[in-house]
């Protein structure tokens, strides 16, 4: 039962343009969210996380909305740059909980 | 700057081998995490531990073992290795408590079951 789902295996964007990247989510228990940035032969990084009490949170280029009811959230980035290449995880948690749940990741290519 | 070590980059065993991953970190962390990486499969946990000799089965333990026989390290056994354990391996921590950041990983381990 994959309770977080990254639909998209990839995506591919021009540099410049917007980069957004989606999650879904099945378990209306969790109340955080998190995306992670993961490079080729490195763990993952954590990029921006977001709480249930807020929609949308934002860090320089990286901005997550979420959206309780449907039970999605996604990842803008704007605008993309070839740094930004990259495989992107999506992960979910409960507060007072110690493990976070992962989607499959999407692998984004910024093209020049 | 804190860290998660995992003790190898790649590694290569030969089937029925005995394998260990090694993962130390020096945040002074609780809890310590390992997960494996397949395309199309994302992060799927292993093994977690809360404390010193303290584990939990995650999803996937079946063919594996753990040992935290010390706070700041958490070892991956494999029993008796398999190719369907090829796969990236990634050992992860994090502080007792909720929210934030959640985990700081390793740089993982590829290992090659031949």
């Amino acid at each position: 039962d994959q309770q977080v789902k990254q639909n998209s295996p990839s995506l591919s964007v021009q540099e410049g343009r917007i980069s957004i990247l989606n999650c879904d989510y099945t378990n209306s228990m969790f109340d955080y969210f998190l995306w992670y940035k993961k490079y080729p032969a490195e763990g993952p990084t954590f990029l921006i996380s977001i709480s249930s009490i807020k929609d949308k949170n934002e860090d320089g280029r990286f901005t997550v909305f979420l959206n309780k009811s449907a039970k999605h959230l996604s990842l803008h980035i704007v605008p993309s740059q070839p740094g930004d290449s990259a495989v992107y995880f999506c992960a979910a948690g409960v507060q007072g909980a110690q493990k976070l749940v992962f989607g499959q990741g999407t692998r984004l290519t910024i093209n020049p | 700057d804190v860290k998660v070590t995992q003790s190898s980059r790649y590694l290569v065993k030969r089937t029925g081998e005995k394998v260990f991953l090694e993962c130390v970190q020096d945040m002074d962390h609780e809890n310590m995490f390992w997960y494996r990486q397949d395309p199309g499969l994302g992060l799927r946990l292993i093994y977690f531990s809360y404390d010193v000799k303290m584990k939990e089965k995650g999803d996937i333990p079946e063919g594996y073992s753990v040992s935290r026989e010390k706070k700041e390290r958490f070892s991956l056994i494999l029993e008796s290795a398999s190719t369907n354990q090829t796969s990236m391996y990634l050992c992860a921590s994090r502080i007792f408590g909720t929210g934030g950041r959640g985990y700081t990983f390793g740089s993982g381990t590829r290992l090659t079951v031949v």
